[in-house]
């Protein structure tokens, strides 16, 4: 079957800096996204990575290994604003993108 | 540009009633998706369209309809709801020239909030 995993929640404190992880078992890949989900809004896009590497993004940065099947978001200088889900997805062999359920950022002063 | 919109934004059905969702965008995408977002749930994928007058089943496609008459409409029905079908409901549409993340970034509409009593 097909699998995305990643931390429930996590706690950081402004000015600091978080990684959040991300793991998958998917049948084919085209590529894996991270989107931010205020509460009660949609989802946005945040990062794309096919490749592996680091994709850097002002204060946000990606990271890709897809022989461990493994990607991070890492954020600095965190902000209040920040606090938000943060949703890994990744696109299958059929371009349909299959979602983790999301890591709920709560950043504190 | 509005890019997507959904109407409505919120709706109270009793079991057995029966509603349509709209959704609406105006970056002339040929993709276009239904999810449902669940508490503790990534989105699961509903029903999709690759382009105007086609459909296809995701994920969860049991309870729903959809159609696509126009690019730029596509409509989710529940014929019968039922209060397992309590959930928020997003709109997305993908699909433009180029390569890289801008051929696939999915853009959302804002959601319905749908209450099943």
């Amino acid at each position: 079957g097909q699998n995305i995993d990643q931390p429930t929640e996590m706690t950081a404190t402004e000015g600091a800096i978080v990684q959040i992880n991300c793991t998958y078992q998917t049948s084919g890949f085209n590529g894996l996204f991270w989107y931010q989900q205020h509460a009660g809004e949609a989802p946005t896009f945040l990062s794309y990575n096919v490749l592996d590497g680091l994709e850097e993004k002002g204060r946000f940065s990606s990271f890709l290994s897809r022989s461990k099947g493994y990607s991070y978001l890492l954020l600095k200088e965190l902000q209040m604003k920040d606090s938000a889900s943060y949703l890994c997805a990744v696109m299958d062999s059929n371009y349909q993108l299959i979602w983790g359920a999301g890591t709920k950022l709560i950043i504190k002063p | 540009n509005a890019g997507v919109t959904q109407t409505p934004k919120f709706r109270v059905l009793k079991t057995g009633q029966s509603m349509t969702l709209l959704c609406a965008q105006d970056m002339n995408h040929e993709y276009m998706y239904w999810y449902r977002q669940d508490p503790g749930m990534g989105l699961r994928l509903i029903h999709y369209s690759v382009g105007e007058g086609t459909t296809a089943k995701g994920e969860v496609p049991d309870g729903y309809n959809v159609s696509r008459l126009k690019k730029q409409n596509f409509l989710l029905g529940l014929e019968s709801a039922a209060p397992s079908q309590t959930s928020v409901y997003f709109c997305a549409s993908s699909g433009t020239s180029g390569s890289g993340p801008a051929a696939y970034e999915q853009y959302f509409g804002p959601g319905t909030r749908l209450t099943v009593t």
